[in-house]
């Protein structure tokens, strides 16, 4: 399969403070990336979709001024938790696309946990 | 919008038994893909099997296949000859093609493989 990575993958950090994740397709090239977020014992919800040289689209009820996301490369996308809050704590998962034979498959990043303290 | 749902919160089955997770699913798109994930206690989303909603056949993979129904809109996970290392979370998801959209997940089953 597909590698997709991510870093890093425990982040702890003081309320207040900015925290960056990255995302990296590793053998492939994603012109699509997929920020989602997951609570303790539930499913994953998608945040925002990452679009290589464009803006990011949000999901209705996530801030786009408080995660900010960058798509500057084919192969990187990053999300920027800003002035970050206890209640950002939360496992961040990114995916990317990758279309093969007409399947597009969306391949995860190991994910990073976020304590805000 | 889309919609999955997985009805098993969790399943205990005994090792080597076949295990069946359900998955059913609403869309108005005329074309989407199906997808199922495994998540163990890591956090990684592992990537197991997909089902294009036009596929004719069922899609399988090793031990994993996927019983398609696409009248009854459902896609259940079939897995064959369990193993103590399938013990985890499942997630169905579900994208509609052709657009840009992220994956809409299930809620999980949490499966647990027994000696």
């Amino acid at each position: 399969g597909a590698v997709v990575s991510q870093h890093p993958s425990w982040v702890i950090c003081k309320s207040g403070t900015s925290v960056k994740i990255e995302c990296r397709s590793l053998d492939f090239q994603a012109t699509t990336m997929f920020w989602y977020r997951q609570f303790p014992k539930q499913s994953l919800m998608l945040m925002a979709t990452s679009n290589e040289g464009s803006k990011a689209t949000y999901e209705q009820g996530v801030e786009k001024d408080k995660f900010l996301i960058n798509h500057a490369s084919l192969t990187l996308s990053t999300l920027t938790v800003t002035s970050a809050h206890p209640e950002d704590s939360s496992f961040y998962i990114c995916s990317a696309t990758r279309t093969r034979a007409n399947q597009e498959t969306q391949y995860f990043g190991p994910g990073t946990r976020l304590l805000v303290l | 919008a889309q919609k999955i749902t997985q009805t098993q919160p969790g399943m205990f089955v005994q090792e080597k038994e076949a295990v069946t997770l359900d998955c059913t699913y609403d869309t108005s798109d005329p074309s989407y893909g199906l997808f199922w994930y495994k998540q163990p206690s890591s956090g990684e989303m592992i990537f197991l099997i997909y089902q294009g909603s036009y596929d004719q056949q069922n899609a399988t993979e090793g031990r994993y296949s996927l019983n398609f129904q696409k009248a009854r809109k459902s896609a259940n996970l079939v897995i064959s000859a369990s193993q103590l290392g399938d013990s985890a979370m499942y997630f169905c998801a579900m994208i509609a093609l052709g657009g840009a959209d992220g994956l809409t997940f299930g809620k999980g089953t949490h499966l647990i493989i027994q000696p």
